[in-house]
């Protein structure tokens, strides 16, 4: 157990349609970062947040947007979806958000059919 | 981030070390390599990380080559639990803080 939450453990929508997932990362821990994994793609950063401001940004789509609340507590809110944002989405924690280690939490399984 | 080169898959009797090896005959001198591993669609699990010196903890060891173009994780008695897909990753901790993670190796352990 990492120590990291994440919630729903699955999550099935349908197409155009939005959904929030939600993070906790470990305590103490300051920064957050989600990845994404799909079947054909491997596992890719989207962004990071540290003390709730955005730190860095991957490959992420405009319909996507995240957010780190005062509590550090993430969301990842994906609008407009589509087939192919079926996937694993993992949110990761570390304490100050540089060259620490990342812990990852058990991943949101997304199904958009 | 350096390229790490890794092999698809490997195999590894229970009880065995299990030892993986990786290419990043690009990395730059303040680039550290880092281990984690999936087991099944679980989240990443971190395992290790080192700069140039040999490294140990209670899961694996860390070999790095002297030019440190490439390195071996060591799993030094693996059991069924060990399989799982294992990445290695190449992480500049000056700049960037984000993991790029390769295919990996599929490990399997067998009875």
């Amino acid at each position: 157990d990492s120590g990291v939450t994440q919630t729903p453990k699955h999550l099935i929508t349908a197409t155009g349609q939005r959904v929030t997932l939600r993070c906790s990362p470990r305590s103490g821990d300051l920064s957050v970062y989600w990845y994404q994994q799909s079947l054909d793609q491997g596992l890719q950063f989207l962004i990071q947040y540290y003390n709730g401001e955005e730190r860095a940004k991957g490959n992420i789509l405009e319909r996507f947007s995240a957010q780190q609340f005062p509590d550090l507590h993430s969301e990842l809110n994906l609008s407009s979806l589509e087939l192919g944002d079926s996937a694993l989405y993992f949110c990761a924690s570390s304490n100050w958000g540089g060259s620490d280690t990342q812990y990852f939490g058990p991943g949101t399984r997304l199904t958009v059919l | 981030d350096a390229k790490t080169t890794q092999p698809p898959s490997m195999d590894c009797a229970e009880g065995r070390a299990a030892n993986l090896p990786c290419n990043h005959s690009t990395i730059s001198g303040n680039e550290y390599v880092y281990w984690y591993r999936q087991i099944h669609s679980q989240g990443p699990q971190y395992i290790i990380h080192g700069l140039k010196n040999n490294e140990t903890n209670e899961m694996a060891s860390l070999i790095i080559t002297e030019d440190r173009k490439s390195s071996t994780l060591i799993l030094p008695h693996a059991t069924l639990r060990d399989t799982a897909v294992y990445y290695c990753i190449v992480r500049n901790n000056n700049a960037g803080n984000m993991l790029t993670f390769g295919g990996g190796t599929r490990l399997m352990v067998k009875p």
